[in-house]
């Protein structure tokens, strides 16, 4: 089983729609949560930690359910700037390391 | 404050070839990542190094892949033979991490197409 999974989509929305992104992670030990965006043949960036109560940055909102080990990303009032690909990372610490776990990445695109 | 550097950005070898790349982590970052990213998919983990030791090097293909952090700054990653299933971008990464927080940065990637 992978560690993390996410639906690799495309999703295509129009601009000012709501869209929400879910991702799983198999092991229960992990400790931190992310979502990085990735746009076309760039270096992934770190767009949000998520917390266990819940975070919200501008137009983002990110969640973690520890008990059914999901992360979900909601964004609001997508814009064409949105468009990109979005990764679930998970991490697995364990002594002496801090192994980053990244799902496949779930694919935006917003439309005029 | 200057991002992880990475070189070459771009490199296109023939199979059974060899090829390094070279990463310059943030100042001050103790771990370094190496990680392969095939289109299509997420990065995954090759080595990761705290200061200039292993912590991590479970997913290299130690037959063909080996890197190394000498003085606990830059790194290499080397890849000797190549194969066509190599095709991927190498990223570095860096963190604070254990000293601070677990987030990682990337570089800009080393594209690699193997023919």
């Amino acid at each position: 089983r992978k560690e993390v999974e996410q639906d690799p989509g495309p999703f295509n929305v129009p601009e000012g729609a709501t869209v929400a992104f879910n991702c799983t992670y198999s092991n229960s030990a992990s400790q931190s949560f992310f979502w990085y965006r990735q746009d076309c043949r760039k270096e992934p960036k770190l767009l949000m930690s998520v917390y266990s109560s819940g975070n919200e940055d501008g137009r983002f909102t990110a969640q973690l359910n520890r008990a059914s080990q999901y992360i979900s990303l909601l964004i609001r009032d997508s814009k064409l700037s949105d468009s990109a690909t979005y990764l679930c990372v998970v991490n697995k610490a364990r002594t002496g390391a801090n192994n980053l776990f990244f799902g496949t990445g779930t694919r935006l695109t917003v439309i005029p | 404050e200057a991002g992880v550097a990475q070189s070459p950005r771009y490199k296109i070898i023939e199979k059974r070839q060899s090829v390094a790349f070279w990463c310059n982590p943030i100042s001050g970052h103790a771990t370094l990542y190496w990680y392969q990213q095939i289109l299509g998919q997420g990065p995954k983990l090759l080595i990761q190094f705290q200061n200039n030791g292993v912590v991590d090097d479970s997913q290299l293909p130690k037959d063909r892949f080996s890197a190394e952090r000498l003085k606990g700054v830059d790194s290499t990653l080397k890849i000797q033979p190549a194969k066509l299933e190599d095709s991927a971008v190498y990223l570095c990464a860096s963190s604070l991490w254990p000293r601070g927080g677990n987030t990682i940065y990337f570089g800009e990637g080393s594209w690699l197409t193997v023919v």
